[in-house]
């Protein structure tokens, strides 16, 4: 069982649709969250970073955390053709120097 | 842009050969970590070292080794090349091992 699990996708939504990507984790020492996006060829860059359950918000976009669940979630609002790429998920444990990515979510917004 | 570099953007070579990887952090930070990102593995933890020193250490195989020099930048050996090492190689650079990672555009390596 890998330690981050997430849906690959694809994912296809009109413009203007609210987006919920999900991950979960096996693992209760992981204490911090991350959601990157990555362009195609192009590096993953960070959107999201989380340490306690709850929401935080940023725009259009808010991270979610239950670690009760171990369940982590993106969601965007009003959703644009440049959103569209691909969304990783990524836990670092406390005390830990690497990050554990999910497999990534293919994300296309139809205009 | 993140502020990392990574030379070169593509690398062909042939199975068994060895190439090198090269990654300059951005100003300041002393961390720099490298990540593989293959269609089936996704993308994979290598090798972290912070200020010249190895810090971490995920699925890194023998055939691969790292290093960072004094000036922070760090470079990838990737030995005995097989077909299956062909994948998209990133660093990242970060001031320390909690903070947020910042990644290059990646190497992409193909092995024929």
């Amino acid at each position: 069982q890998k330690e981050v699990e997430q849906d690959p996708g694809p994912l296809s939504v009109p413009e203007g649709a609210i987006v919920s990507l999900n991950c979960t984790y096996s693992n209760s020492a992981f204490q911090y969250f991350m959601w990157y996006r990555q362009y195609s060829r192009k590096g993953p860059e960070l959107l999201m970073y989380t340490y306690s359950s709850g929401n935080k918000e940023d725009g259009r976009f808010t991270a979610q955390v239950d670690k009760s669940s171990k369940y982590i979630s993106l969601f965007i609002r009003d959703s644009q053709p440049s959103d569209s790429a691909t969304y990783l998920c990524a836990t670092l444990r406390g005390g830990a120097q690497k990050l554990v990515f999910g497999q990534g979510t293919r994300l296309t917004i139809n205009p | 842009d993140s502020g990392v570099t990574q030379t070169p953007k593509h690398l062909i070579t042939a199975t068994g050969q060895r190439v090198t990887l090269r990654c300059s952090p951005r100003s300041g930070d002393l961390s720099v970590y490298w990540y593989q990102q293959s269609l089936d593995q996704g993308l994979q933890f290598l090798i972290q070292y912070y200020n010249g020193e190895e810090r971490a250490k995920g699925n890194i195989l023998e055939r691969f080794s790292a290093q960072q020099f004094p000036d922070l930048h760090s470079e990838l050996n990737l030995s005995s090349l097989e077909l299956g090492d062909s994948a998209l190689y990133f660093c990242a650079s970060s001031v320390d091992w909690s903070d947020t990672q910042y990644f290059g555009p990646g190497t992409r390596l193909t092995v024929l």
